[in-house]
């Protein structure tokens, strides 16, 4: 399996731009979760998915930042208007159901974002 | 608010000794605990989890996990240059519910 995969790796933009990430989960896993990684705030959850239905955004930080998943294999995180405040790694990752044993998420190599 | 507290390092260590990573959450709910190795520029891979009171031992890494003082450990044995990374200790209360992730200790390993 290639394991999940997000585009583009880097992303450079100017405040006020759009910003779409994306990511393609593992195939056959059915949780799939957007992060954010910051050296003051470490590596925070913003979204999760189960089945491709949004379970808890409890974690986007505000009305800019939207998510989706309009199939199995395929994810969006929009940030619209971006920010210079925005700039972070934000790294997408999928599990399983049904591993209750433990709970290994596999992350994709991130997308690193700059907003100018 | 749950918290999940590391000391952000450096934690520097000569090779060959033992490094010890700590961690504490403050979820006296948490069942399940996970340990995180971020090599930099790299996305976070996992290493070891651990669910039982006591100690786990996985080659030259142990966890050990003492729920009553809601406390997580990590131990490196040996510890190599290659061990040098950000290790991040991850918490849930629950099969397949969302981590919380401490900011991680960064580990130096001296050759």
């Amino acid at each position: 399996d290639a394991g999940v995969i997000q585009s583009p790796r880097h992303e450079v933009t100017e405040m006020g731009q759009e910003v779409t990430l994306r990511c393609k989960p593992i195939s056959g896993h059915d949780y799939l979760f957007w992060y954010r990684q910051t050296m003051m705030r470490g590596l925070e959850l913003l979204i999760y998915f189960n089945n491709n239905v949004p379970i808890d955004d409890s974690g986007m930080p505000e009305d800019r930042f939207s998510a989706k998943m309009p199939n199995a294999s395929f994810s969006t995180l929009k940030i619209q208007p971006s920010e210079p405040r925005d700039s972070a790694v934000y790294f997408c990752a999928s599990t399983p159901y049904g591993r209750v044993d433990h709970n290994e998420q596999f992350f994709g190599p991130g997308t690193r974002l700059t907003v100018l | 608010q749950k918290e999940v507290e590391q000391n952000s390092g450096p934690l520097s260590v000569p090779e060959g000794a033992i490094a010890s990573l700590n961690c504490t959450y403050s979820d006296r709910g948490s069942q399940s605990f996970f340990w995180y190795r971020q090599y930099s520029g790299k996305s976070p891979e996992l290493i070891m989890f651990i669910y039982s009171n006591g100690d786990k031992e996985d080659g030259r890494f142990t966890a050990q996990l003492n729920k009553a003082s809601q406390y997580v450990s990590l131990l490196i044995r040996d510890s190599q240059p290659s061990d040098s990374a950000t290790y991040l200790c991850a918490v849930t209360s629950s099969g397949n519910t969302p981590l919380v992730f401490g900011k991680g200790t960064r580990l130096s390993v001296i050759a």
